[in-house]
């Protein structure tokens, strides 16, 4: 079984450019994860997706940032205009329909962003 | 609110000796606690849990950790590291309602480097 995968592992770009990152969970996996670790600081929740719909979205930071989950299946997390706070690495994650109890999130190996 | 505080940032030991990572969080709501490790070039990856019951809870490549509630910590030990242990460690808590308003979404102390020197 594939696992969590993310696409690029890297992406450099300056200031004001556009980049969108994409994240492609375990097949059948109903919740999708966004996570960002600023260098130098924890792994903070961006927001989270129960299949195409946005269950909670408190952690985005600004309106910048534009997150889409077409179809219930890959998500996509766009940066327009970029800055240089934005960079750090972008995990996303992935677990079951949570019905009940504890579902574990399976990681991805991150995206990392460098805002020139 | 939620938070997490891992209390060393760095912790160099050497081969076979014992290692304790400390971890103390803050919760209004009963909690979920984690463990996660990172290897270089790989995503996290989940190396124990404490969702009920026993305080003690084992996970993988020789890892334990204990539950205690009235310090609110979940500190991770393990008697003797090798080489490989050498990683970056997250602590996290997520809600233990289920159902509740947080589904599941995780949060994270800045994370302690192990290293293990030969």
């Amino acid at each position: 079984e594939a696992g969590v995968t993310q696409f690029p592992s890297h992406s450099v770009i300056e200031k004001g450019q556009t980049v969108t990152l994409r994240c492609d969970p375990i097949s059948g996996h109903d919740n999708l994860y966004w996570y960002r670790r600023v260098m130098g600081k924890e792994i903070k929740f961006l927001l989270h997706f129960v299949k195409e719909s946005k269950q909670d979205e408190s952690g985005m930071p600004n309106n910048r940032f534009l997150a889409e989950r077409t179809g219930g299946t890959y998500s996509t997390l766009k940066v327009q205009p970029a800055e240089l706070e934005d960079s750090g690495v972008y995990f996303c994650a992935s677990s079951p329909r949570w019905l009940a109890g504890f579902y574990e999130q399976y990681f991805g190996p991150g995206t990392r962003l460098t805002v020139t | 609110a939620q938070s997490v505080t891992q209390l060393d940032s760095q912790v160099p030991v050497f081969e076979e000796a014992p290692v304790e990572l400390r971890c103390n969080y803050s919760s209004s709501v009963s909690v979920y606690l984690f463990w996660y490790v990172q290897y270089p070039n790989q995503g996290l990856q989940l190396l124990l849990k404490y969702l009920s019951g026993s305080t003690l809870v084992k996970g993988i490549n020789g890892f334990e950790a204990e539950f205690n509630k009235s310090q609110t910590s979940f500190h991770l030990r393990k008697p003797s590291v090798h080489i490989s242990d050498t990683a970056e460690y997250f602590c996290a808590v997520s809600d233990s309602v289920a159902g509740g308003t947080s589904y599941g979404k995780l949060t994270f102390g800045q994370g302690t480097i192990l290293t293990v020197h030969p």
